[in-house]
């Protein structure tokens, strides 16, 4: 079926480093996510994106966050400058429209700040 | 929030046995989506059934929606060891414009071989 590649599966840093994660989501499709999971727990929703924009955005997705998609390449989601609880596992999500559209999700990029 | 209280859920059932997990929301949605999420991966969805439904099946999965006390179960018949995983429900609200999806807590379910 459809995948999303998220790159790299884990990332080590240290806090107050900028960490950018990497997302190939599936090809035809036009809305982007980024959800946030500590070890195990819920599934946060930090932002969606379309057509280039934000389209909304939680309490999570601080000042520090940043995404984009520039030229119909990665979906990258940004964080400078990491702070500690910044450590989970985040993952990428897209769907090809709205409504009830399934998300499809990637297997996550493990997140851990020093 | 867009749930009710509630707590992680664990369940260990012995495979072949049947099991029922529920969830609750809050805020009112059009649809219920099931997700699976097995250690180490990402969500899958696994069934959708719609406000206007009230029980919808797909092999050995059955859901059910009660959109006046606002919950929705998830069934699976016959369990396979492969079924251990995390069951998470998920809403969205008539408000999101980009189909942001809210997560539940989540069931953990345990099949023992």
């Amino acid at each position: 079926g459809p995948k999303v590649l998220q790159i790299p599966s884990h990332q080590i840093i240290d806090m107050g480093q900028m960490v950018t994660l990497n997302c190939d989501p599936v090809s035809n499709h036009l809305y982007f996510y980024w959800y946030k999971q500590i070890l195990g727990q819920q599934m946060e929703f930090l932002v969606n994106f379309y057509n280039g924009k934000v389209m909304e955005k939680s309490k999570l997705f601080k000042d520090q966050f940043s995404v984009e998609r520039p030229d119909g390449s990665y979906f990258t989601l940004k964080i400078q400058p990491t702070a500690l609880e910044d450590s989970a596992v985040y993952f990428c999500a897209s769907s090809f429209g709205t409504g009830d559209e399934r998300l499809f999700f990637g297997h996550g990029t493990k997140l851990s700040v020093l | 929030s867009q749930w009710g209280e509630e707590n992680l859920q664990a369940l260990s059932i012995q495979e072949g046995e049947d099991v029922t997990m529920n969830c609750s929301y809050k805020t009112y949605t059009t649809v219920v989506q099931w997700y699976r999420q097995k250690s180490g991966k990402g969500p899958a969805q696994l069934i959708l059934i719609r406000s206007n439904e009230r029980e919808k099946r797909s092999g050995r999965l059955r859901a059910t929606l009660d959109t006046s006390s606002q919950s929705s179960s998830l069934s699976i018949t016959g369990t396979l060891a492969t079924d251990t995983a995390v069951y998470f429900c998920a809403t969205r609200g008539t408000n999101s414009a980009g189909n942001k999806l809210t997560f539940g807590i989540g069931t953990r379910v345990l099949v023992r071989p």
